[in-house]
């Protein structure tokens, strides 16, 4: 069975600290991929997606993230975070049909 | 713009009761998914449907059933509701058009099982 790991369950930066959250997949065949964002009391919004060409791929609100298929990884960056990027976000995986497969979150506190 | 909407934000039901979960999309979307969000969990898969009638089982099934008898709308079923049940629940959809669908979410609603 497909499996996502996102390997930090909580963390904590200042205003204009960089960011990069790990996200590894388990399956190897051909794959779509997927960042949402929960922001406190809000419904999870898709940040990005790949899902083939480049892959370097930018999302909403400054967000990028980089497809490395040898190393089965789709890490999610920003530059510069904000206080108002404060939230829980979560990796997917297209498992085959329609499903998704999610990763258990990475709680996000950006302090100002 | 794409919306799905959940029956309820909250819900407090008790032990042993039926409960029935709303979930209504207006993009005529084929895919229907039933999530259980629990912190430290992420999102785990219940159910999902990708018609009319018709259900799949995902990684949770036990204790739930579902219902899709039109194709705006599914139903999670709660047959007889346990504490273990207390939860955040998530309705999403997508088309079925092309791979790699995004699903777009509900609110959600937050049940808590007395």
């Amino acid at each position: 069975a497909q499996s996502v790991s996102q390997h930090n369950h909580h963390v904590i930066l200042s205003e204009a600290a960089s960011l990069e959250l790990g996200c590894n997949y388990s399956y190897g065949g051909t794959v779509n991929l997927f960042w949402y964002v929960q922001y406190p009391g809000q419904h999870l919004q898709l940040l990005l997606k790949y899902f083939s060409g480049d892959p370097l791929v930018k999302g909403i609100k400054g967000f990028e993230a980089e497809f490395i298929k040898s190393k089965f990884s789709f890490n999610l960056r920003k530059p510069s975070v904000q206080w108002s990027d404060t939230a829980e976000y979560f990796c997917a995986v297209n498992s085959g049909y329609s499903t998704l497969t999610f990763g258990k979150g990475t709680m996000l506190l950006v302090s100002p | 713009d794409v919306k799905v909407t959940q029956s309820s934000r909250y819900l407090v039901k008790r032990t042993g009761e039926k409960v029935f979960l709303e979930c209504v999309q207006d993009m005529d979307h084929e895919n229907m998914f039933w999530y259980r969000q629990d912190p430290g969990l992420g999102l785990r898969l219940i159910y999902f449907s990708y018609d009319v009638k018709m259900k799949e089982k995902g990684d949770i099934p036990e204790g739930y059933s579902v219902s899709r008898e039109k194709k705006e709308r599914f139903s999670l079923i709660l047959e007889s509701a346990s504490t273990n049940q207390t939860s955040m629940y998530l309705c999403a959809s997508s088309s079925l058009t092309g791979s790699g669908q995004p699903q777009h979410f509900g609110d959600g609603t937050r049940l808590s099982i007395l």
